[in-house]
């Protein structure tokens, strides 16, 4: 079946970067884009960007262009996600998440499977 | 920019039925994605499209779409169905993804 097996937890001071892996099996890996979505303590989701595996292009949120890196090693099938600079407000969990997409009069774009999470904490 | 608007929070009595909207000038080109999230859980993918529900899903979730606003609807909800709900979509002007704020169903 679909897997998305995550990094573990990161605890980063002000000004590091991080990067958090996202490991897929189950599928062919360079069949679906991946995304990036986060999640600050007792807040919403957060999309922050979308990379395709097959030649590696990304799409970033406005938000995080200039401090997200998107990329992929389709040698191990795994996806990576760094943000830079990372301040106290970037302490969240990380998700990867499968993207799908169906074309017609009106397209859609869902997400499926996630994976469980990376807890990132910023903190002194 | 790209804005998806959801109530922060709607309740349902048990067994009866519960319509959570979601609101964007992009979801007048495009259907939403809909995801269910418990406390401590990776979100759920519970319906997509317009008519669309992923295996394993009870048929009790449906959704609907017209103009700038989607819904999903719980007929019959479930104490199990007490979750935060986010709806998901793609703004093709400005070629970024975005979800909405989430909304807090409560389950009396």
């Amino acid at each position: 079946q679909v897997q998305l097996v995550q990094s573990g937890a990161e605890v980063k001071k002000p000004g590091a970067s991080v990067k958090v892996s996202c490991k897929a099996s189950g599928y062919t890996f360079t069949g679906n884009w991946m995304h990036w979505v986060r999640q600050a303590p007792g807040q919403g989701l957060e999309w922050m960007g979308v990379v395709n595996p097959g030649d590696g292009r990304t799409v970033s949120a406005q938000k995080f262009q200039g401090r997200i890196t998107m990329t992929r090693d389709t040698s191990t099938s795994t996806f990576y996600m760094e943000l830079s600079n990372v301040r106290s407000e970037d302490t969240a969990v990380y998700y990867c998440a499968r993207d799908h997409s169906l074309s017609g009069d009106r397209s859609v774009w869902y997400l499926d499977p996630w994976g469980r999470g990376t807890l990132v904490i910023v903190s002194p | 920019s790209s804005e998806l608007t959801q109530d922060p929070a709607v309740s349902v009595a048990l067994g009866q039925t519960v319509r959570i909207t979601c609101q964007g000038d992009s979801l007048r080109n495009c259907y939403t994605s809909w995801y269910q999230q418990k406390p401590g859980q990776a979100p759920l993918l519970v319906f997509y499209g317009d008519n669309k529900r992923p295996s394993g899903i009870p048929d009790r979730f449906s959704g609907s779409s017209s103009g700038n606003t989607a819904s999903l609807t719980i007929t019959g909800a479930q104490a199990e169905d007490e979750a935060d709900y986010y709806c998901f979509s793609r703004d093709s002007i400005y070629n970024q993804w975005v979800f909405g704020g989430g909304t807090k169903l409560t389950v009396l």
